[in-house]
């Protein structure tokens, strides 16, 4: 079955910087646009980031735009989140999601933890 | 930029039927998707395409849109449909993705 396994969170201090990976498997990777979506402690689903199967189309929530960069490898079957210039308001768990054709989100990772904090 | 509202809240006796709602403007005309999230848990999609069921969902879980508001109905409510419930729509206007901000159901 699918699987989506998010790493590379952690604690940082803010103004530094984080690359999460996920790694997926038991579907053609290379088919599927891909996101990134955040939950911070105690509230709502906020969409990060998407990138298309091939790569060449991202777009990124407004509060993350111009510090976030997401990418892929889909030799590896793998997909990144470069976090930089973090602040607190980062702080959240991660989810890699897989974009089911037509759009909606139907798979989910368990996701990894980002904590900035000074 | 497109804004979904959700009520925070929505309670229901075991074995009732529990809708939770989805305003955005002209909501009706765009594919709405809804999420279950338990405790501790990642989202799960429910409804995708405003009403289709993905397998493995139980047919008491429904979904309809129309004018400025999306409904997930639940029927025949059990203690394990208590999570967080998420609707969700592409805002092309701005290439985002947007999700409502969450309905916590109770079932009492």
């Amino acid at each position: 079955q699918v699987q989506l396994v998010e790493s590379g969170g952690g604690v940082v201090q803010p103004g530094r910087s984080l690359r999460l990976s996920c790694a997926a498997s038991e579907f053609t990777f290379t088919s599927y646009t891909m996101n990134w979506v955040r939950q911070a402690p105690g509230k709502g689903l906020e969409w990060v980031a998407l990138l298309s199967s091939g790569g060449t189309t991202e777009y990124y929530a407004d509060s993350v735009k111009g510090r976030f960069t997401i990418s892929r490898d889909n030799s590896k079957k793998t997909l990144y989140l470069q976090m930089n210039s973090l602040s607190v308001e980062d702080t959240a768990l991660y989810y890699c999601v897989r974009h089911r054709d037509g759009g909606s989100f139907d798979h989910w990772g368990r996701g990894t933890q980002v904590t900035v904090s000074s | 930029s497109y804004v979904l509202t959700q009520p925070p809240s929505v309670s229901v006796a075991p074995g009732e039927t529990a809708r939770i709602t989805c305003g955005g403007d002209n909501i009706g005309d765009e594919r709405v998707h809804w999420y279950e999230q338990k405790s501790g848990q990642a989202p799960v999609l429910v409804i995708y395409d405003n009403s289709d069921r993905p397998s493995g969902i139980p047919e008491r879980f429904s979904g309809s849109s129309s004018g400025n508001t999306a409904t997930l109905t639940i029927s025949r409510g059990e203690a394990g449909d208590e999570a967080d419930y998420y609707c969700q729509v592409w805002d092309r206007t701005s290439d985002h993705w947007v999700f409502g901000g969450g309905t916590k159901l109770t079932v009492l």
